[in-house]
This record gives C-alpha cells, sequence and structure tokens, in this order.
C-alpha cells in the first residue's frame, strides 16, 4: 500500500509570510492526491485535487494554491499567509478512480502569527 | 459541500464495553470508509466498504456499509484503553466526490 509523507510536521510563520508545504508519494503510481484542512471542530475542508501531472482543482476560493511538478509530488503555497490560513493541513492519496480507498499523510501543523 | 452526520458526537466508555457509531447521508454512497485519528496525526483507514449491506471486519472493529447505501454503522467490542481516539466516517459518492463526518471522539475508563 502507499505511503504519504508531509513536511514539515510543524510550522510556525508570521502573517504575511510565504508558505510551502509538501507531500509526497511511495508505493503507487498515477495517484489522485488532495489537500485537505481540518479545523479545530474537526470536520475536513477539501482545498485542492489533482488526477495528474500540472493538473489542479481548485474547491475554495482563497490565498492558497497548489502545485503538482511531479506524479508523486504535491505541493501547497501561499505567498503572504493570513491568520486563518492557521490549521492541521493534509495531503491524501487514492490511487486511481478505480479504489475508493482515501490514504492520509500525518499531516502539517501550520500556526499563522 | 455535503457533510455527513455522525453520531454520536462524542462516547465515554469504561473498558471493555462494546461501542456504536453511525453515519448517515442524504445522498447514495459507492464506498464508505472509515477512519481512526490520534491527536496531532494524520487519520489511519481502519475499513473499506463497497457493496450495499456488506459486513467487514478488522479484528475487534466491524462496520456495515448500510442496505439503501446512505448510512454506515461502526462497531468496537470489547474496548481497550488504546481505542480512545476521534473516528471518521468517509463516503465516495457517485460523482466521486468524497465526504467526511465531523468524528466521534471516544475516551474509554480503565
Amino acid at each position: 500500500s502507499q505511503t504519504i509523507h508531509q513536511w514539515p510536521a510543524t510550522l510556525v510563520q508570521p502573517v504575511g509570510s510565504p508558505l510551502s508545504l509538501e507531500c509526497t508519494v511511495e508505493g503507487t503510481s498515477n495517484p489522485n492526491l488532495y489537500w485537505y484542512r481540518q479545523a479545530a471542530g474537526r470536520g475536513l475542508q477539501l482545498l485542492f485535487y489533482s488526477v495528474g501531472i500540472g493538473q489542479i482543482s481548485s474547491e475554495v476560493p482563497q490565498n492558497l494554491s497548489a502545485s503538482r511538478p511531479q506524479d508523486r509530488q504535491f505541493i501547497l503555497s501561499s505567498k503572504k499567509l493570513l491568520l486563518s490560513d492557521s490549521g492541521f493541513y493534509l495531503c491524501a492519496c487514492r490511487s486511481g478512480i478505480s479504489t475508493g480507498e482515501l490514504f492520509f499523510g500525518e499531516g502539517s501543523r501550520l500556526t499563522v502569527l | 459541500g455535503q457533510q455527513l452526520n455522525q453520531s454520536p458526537q462524542s462516547m465515554f466508555i469504561q473498558e471493555g464495553e462494546d461501542v456504536s457509531m453511525n453515519c448517515t447521508s442524504s445522498s447514495i454512497f459507492n464506498t464508505w470508509l472509515w477512519y481512526k485519528q490520534d491527536p496531532g496525526e494524520g487519520p489511519v483507514l481502519l475499513i473499506a466498504l463497497y457493496k450495499a449491506g456488506e459486513l467487514t471486519s478488522n479484528g475487534r472493529l466491524t462496520a456495515q456499509f448500510g442496505i439503501t447505501r446512505k448510512d454506515s454503522f461502526l462497531n468496537i467490542s470489547a474496548s481497550i484503553p488504546s481505542d480512545v481516539g476521534i473516528y471518521f466516517c468517509a463516503g465516495l459518492d457517485t460523482g466521486n466526490q468524497f465526504y467526511f463526518g465531523t468524528g466521534t471522539s471516544l475516551t474509554v475508563i480503565p
């Protein structure tokens, strides 16, 4: 089964600073990749998903962006962070549309001060 | 987007007791997933269900895909302290979209 790595695990950034969260996947090819944000209330909010290299779909308009430079790499970025960007960010992987299983990474905790 | 109705929101049980939680949806799902999440970590997939009526076990965990395809249940038998955590359901609809429950917080009292 696939393994999903996220880094950094924890990040504290000032308002207005840039952001880069990385996610890499092992053990699968051509996966569907997702970025979710989990707020304190536990609900998962879909931010971006990608079905292939360079293909990004945005679900929520915001100051975040995503990129997929390689098949198994997914990056979440921001040019200027807002206080409201604080949260727990989860990368997830689905090994193609023939399977319904969705696997998550360890998460990245972002605190914007 | 649609959020799944998951209940109960929290449970406090004695070690050794059985636990039951469920999720309901307003639309039909093709897949139901159950996860456990520990504080500060990502959700871990426990059980995946693919057919209406399907009953699947993973150790002391048993989950069922509802006949109507709009609900799912997770049971934990003979709970132990390490069962503590937040349990999420997730569903995959016919449009290939994932939806998530808000979680059930489980506390096991030794």
